[in-house]
């Protein structure tokens, strides 16, 4: 069965670069978590869409942005990198099943380390 | 959102049953019960979520007490597989809630299993 799809898998970018992370849910998933995980933490949710509108927000730096794409694809940008945006991101997606949403699958995760 | 507690961490030896409690005395009526683990490595995968009737699936089991104020986690027979971090997770199914759909990941108990 299909998976949910990020790319790139691992990343390496300088202070103050840009990153793009990618999420490609499992085919007719409407809705896509964003997560990230530091060194040795637990994973907390960042921003989440459902049918390419922002439908909640976490903990996101204003230098992040996210958006979610006509094909249900949905891009993390972060820009003005700090030594902090080093850890995991996890995308996760779910179908909304009778008006609620039901578990989520997640992603292999994208590893970003900002030197 | 209301919180959950777990136990830090547990032991368990292969082919035993292991039973994972979670404490959650502020549960609210709308809030579901969700299981997830992390693999070492892998990013959070579902196992099981329940209302109030004990729930099971082909991965697990879910005892919910009576007053919803506990629950337990049952791996019938654990394998080497089953060593993950396990989180208990209380999510508002209220359709149009602030809370609607992501998961908020407290501390989860590491379970290892030993051969």
């Amino acid at each position: 069965a299909a998976g949910v799809i990020q790319s790139p898998r691992h990343l390496i970018k300088e202070k103050r670069e840009t990153a793009t992370l990618k999420c490609y849910p499992i085919p007719r998933h409407d809705t896509v978590y964003w997560y990230q995980q530091g060194p040795g933490q637990d994973p907390q949710f960042l921003i989440s869409f459902y049918e390419k509108m922002q439908s909640d927000k976490g903990s996101i730096p204003d230098r992040f942005s996210a958006q979610q794409f006509s094909d249900y694809h949905s891009e993390l940008n972060m820009s003005s990198l700090e030594l902090g945006d080093s850890a995991l991101y996890f995308c996760a997606s779910s179908l909304k099943w009778e008006g609620l949403p039901y578990e989520q699958y997640f992603g292999p995760g994208t590893r970003l380390t900002v030197t | 959102d209301a919180k959950t507690t777990q136990p830090n961490s547990m032991e368990s030896n292969e082919e035993e049953p292991v039973h994972l409690p979670c404490n959650h005395s502020t549960i609210s009526g709308t809030d579901y019960i969700h299981w997830y683990r992390q693999l070492p490595s892998q990013g959070p995968e579902y196992v099981i979520h329940g209302l109030t009737s004990n729930v099971n699936n082909r991965m697990a089991s879910l005892a919910i007490a009576e007053d919803r104020k506990s629950s337990t986690l049952i791996l019938h027979r654990a394998t080497l597989r089953d060593a993950a971090v396990y989180y208990c997770i209380l999510r508002d199914e209220l359709a149009g809630g602030t809370s609607y759909g992501k998961l908020t990941f407290g501390q989860g108990t590491i379970l290892t299993v030993h051969p």
